[in-house]
């Protein structure tokens, strides 16, 4: 089935580490994204990339690092510098130039917890 | 002024009656327009778009444009139950490259 698979679903981070979120895409899609979600919030972008090797930040990208090596991935790190990790984790993707009707579509995202 | 704004509500509404989500946003040269429905716990899915003035219907849902005023509204008739959900408001912005999403209004559909 063509989708957007993040893992994991649930994840701890201990104070001072650094942890991986995986979203993979094979939706042959060029654009990819990376949103924030505070309970009873809405969505921040924190990263996104349009081609492969190249990215952009978002709103909130401090604390955050990601690559772009191939089409399909698009991991995300946050970083021990990211004080306040605990959130809702989206990823998505989307064909290019949003105007053209395009629209994004999301993973069953990841729960991030700080313990 | 934030790019797309919502009442975060809760919009409590009874059964089968119409509920109204209204969203307004600052960039005039926005050609598009997305709503998106977030159940609790879960991660937004696509319901509606949208891209001329006026209305496009699909469904019990409608979406209302109006370029003039800046706003773009979401009508869902017969409300059930089920579609008590956040409703999330999106814009593409930044030469068309990203989407940026208002904060969500919450239905409340009671029987």
């Amino acid at each position: 089935d063509g989708g957007i698979t993040q893992s994991p679903k649930y994840l701890f981070r201990k104070e001072g580490q650094n942890v991986t979120l995986s979203c993979e895409q094979n939706l042959n899609h060029d654009a990819m994204y990376w949103y924030r979600q505070d309970p009873g919030q809405g969505l921040r972008l924190i990263y996104y990339s349009q081609i492969v090797n190249d990215f952009q930040k978002g709103d909130i990208a401090e604390g955050y690092s990601v690559s772009r090596e191939k089409k399909e991935s698009f991991p995300l790190t946050v970083t021990s510098a990211q004080k306040n990790p605990t959130a809702f984790y989206l990823c998505a993707s989307s064909k290019q130039n949003l105007a053209s009707g395009n629209t994004i579509y999301f993973g069953e995202g990841s729960w991030l917890t700080v313990v | 002024q934030k790019e797309v704004e919502q009442n975060s509500g809760p919009l409590s509404v009874p059964e089968g009656a119409i509920a109204s989500l209204n969203c307004t946003y600052s960039d005039r040269g926005s050609q598009s327009f997305f709503w998106y429905r977030q159940y609790s716990g879960k991660s937004p899915e696509l319901i509606m778009s949208i891209y001329s003035n006026g209305d496009k219907e699909d469904g019990r849902f409608t979406a209302q444009l109006n370029k003039a005023s800046q706003y773009v509204s979401l009508l869902i008739r017969d409300s059930q139950p089920s579609d008590s959900a956040t409703y999330l408001c999106a814009v593409p912005s930044g030469g068309y490259n990203k989407l940026i999403f208002g904060a969500g209004t919450r239905l409340a559909v009671h029987p």
